[in-house]
């Protein structure tokens, strides 16, 4: 089956511009995650959804990051104003369910997109 | 804090022999343990998980890793390694926090050389 999708999957922005990345996750899968990874930070957890809870930010760098689910499917994630520092590739995740503490799900990683702030 | 350490950021092997590559995971919780491989410009493949049961975890290509809570390791490796094998592993951890999200390693980059 198809897994997970990511557009664009390069993009070359100007510092101080917004840019949107969108995820598609895995069809019924309702858990979904954003990781950033960078040179300098390894992967990093971002944020993350689980069906129609508020999401848990807690990863998020900045209030310049922000991102939706819509309809418990596509999630956007949204740099307001990027900074060069933002260059990364960004990594969305989905999982099947939560059970338990969560632990044992295996998350399935789409192919990321490059954001490359010039 | 929960974290995961991989021992060596490089490991050169000849193609044919035996890879080991290293992971250590803090001890405070018993998590699950995954190990992913990046190829370039690809995402992320899980290799294979440990979720408490069998401590001798097989995955795919021939990789398997070893559980083993005495050294907090979760060591990969496979016999007879192959060209193809030549990506960035990420020893990975959840330890079951209220996100469930992953904690990774920095990784390790395997070369293979013919």
């Amino acid at each position: 089956g198809a897994g997970v999708s990511q557009s664009p999957s390069n993009k070359v922005t100007e510092k101080g511009k917004d840019v949107e990345l969108r995820c598609d996750p895995i069809s019924g899968h309702t858990a979904l995650y954003w990781y950033r990874q960078s040179l300098g930070q390894g992967l990093e957890f971002l944020i993350y959804f689980q069906g129609n809870s508020a999401p848990d930010k807690s990863g998020l760098p900045s209030d310049r990051f922000s991102a939706e689910r819509t309809g418990g499917s596509v999630s956007t994630l949204t740099i307001q104003r990027t900074q060069q520092e933002d260059s990364a590739v960004y990594l969305c995740a989905s999982s099947p369910r939560i059970e338990g503490a969560h632990k044992t799900d295996t998350q399935y990683f789409g192919p990321g997109t490059r954001l490359t702030v010039l | 804090a929960q974290s995961v350490t991989q021992l060596d950021s490089h490991v050169s092997v000849s193609e044919g022999t035996p890879v080991l590559l290293r992971c250590n995971y803090s001890s405070s919780y018993s998590p699950s343990l995954f190990w992913y491989v990046q190829h370039p410009n690809k995402g992320l493949q899980l290799l294979l998980k440990y979720t408490s049961a069998a401590t001798l975890v097989k995955g795919i290509n021939g990789f398997e890793a070893e559980f083993k809570k005495s050294e907090t390791s979760f060591h990969l490796t496979k016999p007879s390694a192959h060209m193809s094998d030549a990506a960035e592993y990420f020893c990975v951890s959840n330890y079951g926090g209220s996100q469930g999200n992953l904690i990774f390693g920095k990784g390790t980059k395997l070369s293979v050389k013919p």
